[in-house]
């Protein structure tokens, strides 16, 4: 599976627009990119996936270069309870196990 | 409330005994997961169940480790001779395999473990 690298850390304010990058060089043809939110003491909950190009939803929006190497998660507009910590990762539409990096820890505030 | 569940929340126990944790799945999922997830790391994988058949298994569960999903619904997680190091929280997830948002994987709140 694509090893996936991400920022260990973020910043922003109060209706900012915040853009997380996961790098991840070594994505297969077939790997999908999905985006999972932690708050504390939570399970992961799955925010958005996508394969190529641009995908919204009413949470987040998925920015995909052509060559597929990097990704983007565009939180429109944070609130302070948009502070969690986001993974990036990359692997099979189905697959039967998620490979979480260390995620990005954001802290959003006033 | 149709959400994974787990029980119990929180779990304290002294280095060599035996602990389970039990896990309830969305109710029309037939795949159910278990992570483990140390502090200021994500998940783990550790193993997962396609109805009552445990499918894979990771490295990271020692033969101390054991997981059932008896008549595919619940599942258990049985630590046995509980060591410092097996303190995490317990993650356990469920997905419907092949339906339309089957990439999904629904998390429950967890078990914190802490072996003293």
């Amino acid at each position: 599976l694509a090893k996936t690298t991400q920022p260990i850390s973020m910043d922003s304010y109060e209706g900012q627009e915040v853009n997380i990058t996961c790098s991840h060089n070594n994505i297969a043809t077939n790997d999908y990119i999905t985006w999972y939110q932690q708050f504390p003491s939570q399970g992961p909950r799955f925010i958005i996936q996508g394969y190529k190009t641009k995908v919204t939803n009413e949470v987040a929006s998925l920015f995909i270069p052509a060559d597929r190497k990097s990704s983007t998660l565009s939180l429109p507009r944070v609130s302070l309870s948009d502070t969690a910590v986001y993974y990036c990762l990359v692997g099979a539409y189905n697959t039967d196990k998620l490979i979480f990096g260390t995620g990005t820890r954001l802290q959003v505030f006033p | 409330d149709t959400g994974v569940s787990q029980d119990p929340r929180h779990k304290i126990t002294k280095r060599g005994q035996n602990v389970t944790f039990r896990c309830d799945p969305i109710s029309e999922h037939n795949r159910l997961y278990w992570y483990r997830q140390t502090l200021g790391q994500g998940p783990e994988f550790l193993t997962y169940f396609q109805n009552e058949a445990q499918l894979e298994k990771s490295r990271l569960l020692s033969d101390r480790f054991s997981a059932e999903r008896p008549k595919g619904s619940f599942s258990t997680l049985e630590i046995q001779r509980t060591e410092q190091g097996d303190s995490a929280m317990y993650l356990c997830a469920s997905s419907l395999e092949l339906g339309p948002d089957s990439y999904e994987q629904y998390f429950g709140p967890g078990t914190r473990l802490t072996v003293t």
